[in-house]
């Protein structure tokens, strides 16, 4: 089936640096991916729909320049929070769509903010 | 946007016996209806998915029943194991856009 690559699984960084999230399609191109956010006992919430080849679109609260997203190629999307503060301590979670229509998840990241 | 919440945050069974999880939804939009397998410290897996035109499928151990007259979904799992023990998500989408209720916790005594 189809697998979605995510990494790192976690990190801690320090407050004010950057760090950036790769999710991969290993066997499949996707053309479109997702990036989610899980607080703690908590659903996921979308953040932004990433868009091969043009710019990311963000869901309403998310700051742009604060969560950068790149989607270069038709399996590489990538995430960078840059300045993290500790309240962006999160689990982070791409996902892509196959050209079948399913969607499949990525492992997950978590962010610790020290 | 879609709203999609879950009736109990929380869900004990006893192994074997069968587990039924309920989603409701707002927005009658939705062309799927989805649900997902998250287990601690891991992204969601896809269990089952229903289009908004039907009112049932079934899958290995596991069913979904829509009804879109009090729009709601359920997710029924079978003879439920110890491994079925995470939390449950339901979602709805229209294209590509994707919502998530808030999660049932699944717990699987033995």
């Amino acid at each position: 089936g189809a697998v979605v690559s995510q990494h790192p699984s976690w990190v801690i960084c320090k407050s004010g640096t950057s760090v950036k999230i790769e999710c991969r399609s290993l066997d499949f191109q996707a053309t479109t991916m997702f990036w989610y956010r899980q607080f703690p006992k908590q659903s996921l919430m979308l953040m932004a729909t990433s868009n091969e080849g043009s710019k990311a679109t963000y869901e309403q609260g998310v700051e742009k320049d604060k969560f950068l997203i790149n989607h270069a190629s038709l399996t590489l999307s990538t995430l960078t929070v840059t300045s993290a503060h500790p309240e962006d301590s999160s689990f982070y979670i791409c996902s892509a769509r196959e050209n079948r229509g399913g969607y499949t998840f990525g492992s997950g990241t978590r962010l610790t903010v020290v | 946007g879609e709203s999609v919440g879950l009736h109990l945050p929380t869900l004990s069974v006893q192994e074997g016996d069968n587990s039924i999880i309920n989603c409701a939804y707002s927005n009658s939009a939705s062309d799927y209806f989805i649900w997902y397998k998250q287990e601690s410290g891991k992204g969601p897996q896809f269990i089952i998915d229903i289009r908004s035109n039907m009112d049932k499928r079934q899958g290995q151990r596991v069913t979904v029943l829509l009804n879109k007259t009090v729009k709601h979904l359920s997710l029924q799992i079978a003879a439920t194991q110890p491994g079925d023990s995470a939390v449950y998500f339901c979602a709805a989408r229209r294209v590509d856009d994707m919502r998530f209720g808030a999660g049932t916790r699944l717990t699987v005594k033995p």
